[in-house]
């Protein structure tokens, strides 16, 4: 199974300041038909995940563009540029290059 | 607007059995794959099973292979987890999520709870 390795996984941060979450997979995600299928959710308390990011780099429809997603390979992450206060909760990464699927252990984002 | 909505949720002693329920509107469900993904009380995401849009192709986590069967009825927009054998370590809330590289919509979830 690939293990998915989300740092830190704490993260207290000041309104308006950036953000950063790494993902580090245990072996490549690049599937064989050339796509890499990494992707972020994120879940606000209370609430069902969502999805923010898919294919590493591309925002879901409604994401606003504070948030980005790079990498490539094994090592990922999700950038906030400037924390509002709906962004508090837990962000998960997640491959789907093979089975079983597999999730980061999770990144809880915090207003310091 | 897309909408799923689990249903079937609820007490069950160990070693029983129950069937979870994923109602969809608002798109064509029988051109997606569908998934099942839980979450434990207070703990992340795992990934449970995964159906092909037309339900010839199942996957499974280790942790329930054997004891959950994926289905569909694409008659019905309908997705289906059933579930057996249940024990405490399947106490969790159960989400279904359209998709398959990606889950792109998520319903709110039904809490199952494994206790005597």
């Amino acid at each position: 199974d690939i293990v998915m390795t989300q740092t830190p996984l704490s993260s207290p941060v000041t309104l308006g300041q950036p953000a950063s979450i790494s993902c580090r997979s245990s072996q490549s995600l690049v599937h064989s038909d050339g796509n890499t299928y990494f992707s972020w959710l994120q879940q606000r308390p209370g609430q069902p995940p969502r999805l923010l990011i898919y294919k590493i780099s591309n925002r879901f429809s409604g994401v606003p563009d504070r948030f980005s997603g790079s990498g490539a390979g094994t090592d990922f992450t999700l950038k906030i540029s400037r924390v509002e206060a709906e962004d508090v909760g837990v962000y998960y990464c997640m491959q789907a290059t093979q089975f079983p699927r597999t999730f980061g252990q999770g990144t809880k984002l915090e207003i310091k | 607007e897309v909408q799923l909505l689990e249903s079937g949720g609820g007490l069950v002693q160990p070693g029983g059995s129950l069937r979870l329920s994923c109602a969809a509107s608002g798109f064509t469900f029988s051109s997606f794959a569908m998934s099942w993904v839980r979450q434990a009380p207070g703990k992340g995401l795992e990934w449970i099973s995964t159906i092909v849009s037309g339900g010839a192709n199942t996957f499974y986590a280790d942790s329930v292979k054997g004891r959950f069967t994926i289905s569909r009825d694409n008659s019905k927009n309908t997705l289906y987890l059933q579930m057996n054998s249940l024990g405490g370590d399947d106490t969790a809330v159960y989400y279904c999520a359209r998709g398959w590289s990606s889950f792109d919509y998520w319903g709110q979830g039904t809490l199952v709870t494994v206790s005597s």
